[in-house]
């Protein structure tokens, strides 16, 4: 089962803006991270955000965390064409042998144009 | 160097068939996951695999899939008497080792259809 929700499904917006996608998620974690995919293609990591830190930066990338409302952004800025792609947030749960077992939500599809 | 490789990359087959999907992880990489991702949503876990051993199998759906990765290294997930509802991309992922919060790498995966 999902662990929760992007908001929004869906971004367009146009080269040189700024993108926010959202995320909620249900259960206590340790880690949030944020993965890109390419249509077609597999998952790329972006950035991981501890449970104890409030926000993270990389690049164009800036996540923040609040454990508290259970949830998170992604802003990109500057967007170029070629951050079109989905986002995917996806929680750390403990597992048996110690593994870190990722939990998706559902995706926020950005299209930016030029 | 090379990442995670998936084969096939596409697989067609009929409904009641077996099939087996490859992952080839990054050498060296002793953690390995299996998800599988329906159209319009998020990977789903299915199995992880620390070495040779299934440490976490919670996420196969049924008894009628199953992975193995004799060697630790490359892994096969078996699908028998497959269902239209098994068609999905089956993502494999691996990371160099246990704990946390080490990267996952993904493949491209494998796109089955089940006609």
């Amino acid at each position: 089962s999902q662990q929760g929700e992007e908001d929004p499904q869906a971004l367009s917006i146009q080269e040189g803006e700024n993108a926010t996608m959202n995320c909620s998620y249900k259960t206590s974690i340790n880690n949030l991270q944020w993965y890109r995919q390419n249509s077609g293609r597999g998952l790329v990591h972006l950035i991981l955000i501890r449970s104890n830190e409030r926000e993270k930066h990389s690049g164009r990338l800036r996540v923040t965390l609040d454990t508290s409302k259970k949830s998170s952004s992604l802003l990109i800025t500057a967007s170029r064409a070629a951050d079109t792609a989905s986002y995917f947030c996806a929680t750390d749960l403990e597992v048996t042998g110690g593994g870190n077992k990722l939990t998706f939500g559902t995706g926020t599809q950005l299209k930016v144009e030029l | 160097g090379a990442g995670v490789s998936q084969t096939p990359s596409n697989k067609v087959t009929e409904k009641g068939k077996y099939v087996e999907l490859r992952c080839d992880p990054i050498s060296g990489h002793t953690a390995l996951y299996w998800y599988r991702q329906s159209l319009g949503q998020g990977p789903e876990f299915l199995i992880y695999f620390q070495g040779t051993g299934a440490a976490d199998d919670s996420g196969l759906p049924n008894d009628r899939f199953f992975a193995v990765r004799p060697e630790g290294s490359v892994s096969t997930l078996k699908i028998q008497r497959t269902e239209r509802g098994d068609s999905a991309v089956y993502l494999c992922a691996s990371s160099i080792h246990s704990g946390r919060p080490y990267e996952q790498y993904f493949g491209p995966g494998t796109r089955l259809t089940v006609t």
